[in-house]
């Protein structure tokens, strides 16, 4: 199985600062992971896709990028809908692997 | 719009079975798998399969073969979770998520929270 590790786990932010959340895989899957925010209660959206597409709908505050294994969600000016949490989702190769999930909270 | 609703929370006890159900509308149901994700309390997401709902055929992670079935009612654009017997361990909020060829997982459902105690 792809194991998929995310980091930080939780994060403390202010409103308007630039917000970095990192997956890493354990083998290489090509562009196939994406990123979602979850708010408590609700469904998961759908932020970025392939690893850097944006989703339709979907604030520019949010990008994606990727270099080898390693996978980053950046939120260039953290708003207050922005607090919840986020998950990336490798969908290279079944087993489907999650990161562990970064709460995203207000400093 | 896209939606996935699935149905209500639901308070079990060892060894019951519980039935949830996903309903989709906004697009044809039989062009996109349906896929079932478990969460925990506290813990991570994990991924349990999915069904071809064109064909009707599921196909299910390791962890997740045994005590869970995967079942359409396609008419009424509908995929459905059972698990029998239930464990304390099946305690969770189950997801359905729609794949699409071109996105992945694009939308879920809210998810429905299964309590499983005596």
């Amino acid at each position: 199985d792809i194991q998929v590790t995310q980091s930080p786990s939780s994060l403390l932010a202010s409103l308007g600062e630039r917000v970095t959340i990192t997956c890493q895989t354990s083998q290489s899957i090509s562009n196939n992971l994406n990123w979602y925010q979850q708010k408590p209660g609700q469904a998961p959206m759908l932020l970025i896709y392939y690893a850097t597409s944006l989703q339709t709908g979907m604030t520019s505050r949010f990008s994606g990028q990727y270099s080898g294994r390693s996978f980053t969600l950046t939120i260039t000016s953290l708003e207050p809908e922005d607090i919840a949490n986020y998950f990336c989702l490798q969908h290279y190769s079944a087993p489907y692997t999650f990161g562990a999930g970064t709460k995203l909270e207000l400093k | 719009q896209i939606q996935l609703v699935q149905s209500g929370p639901e308070l079990k006890k060892p060894g019951e079975s519980v039935k949830i159900s996903c309903k989709a509308s906004g697009y044809t149901f039989t062009d996109y798998a349906m896929h079932w994700v478990k969460q925990a309390p506290g813990k991570g997401l994990k991924w349990m399969g999915w069904i071809n709902t064109y064909t009707g055929k599921p196909t299910y992670a390791d962890d997740f073969k045994g005590r869970f079935v995967f079942s359409l009612e396609a008419s009424a654009s509908t995929a459905n979770l059972q698990i029998s017997n239930l464990k304390n361990e099946d305690t969770a909020t189950y997801f359905c998520a729609r794949r699409s060829s071109r996105i992945g997982f694009d939308y879920w459902g809210q998810g429905v929270m299964v309590t499983v105690s005596s």
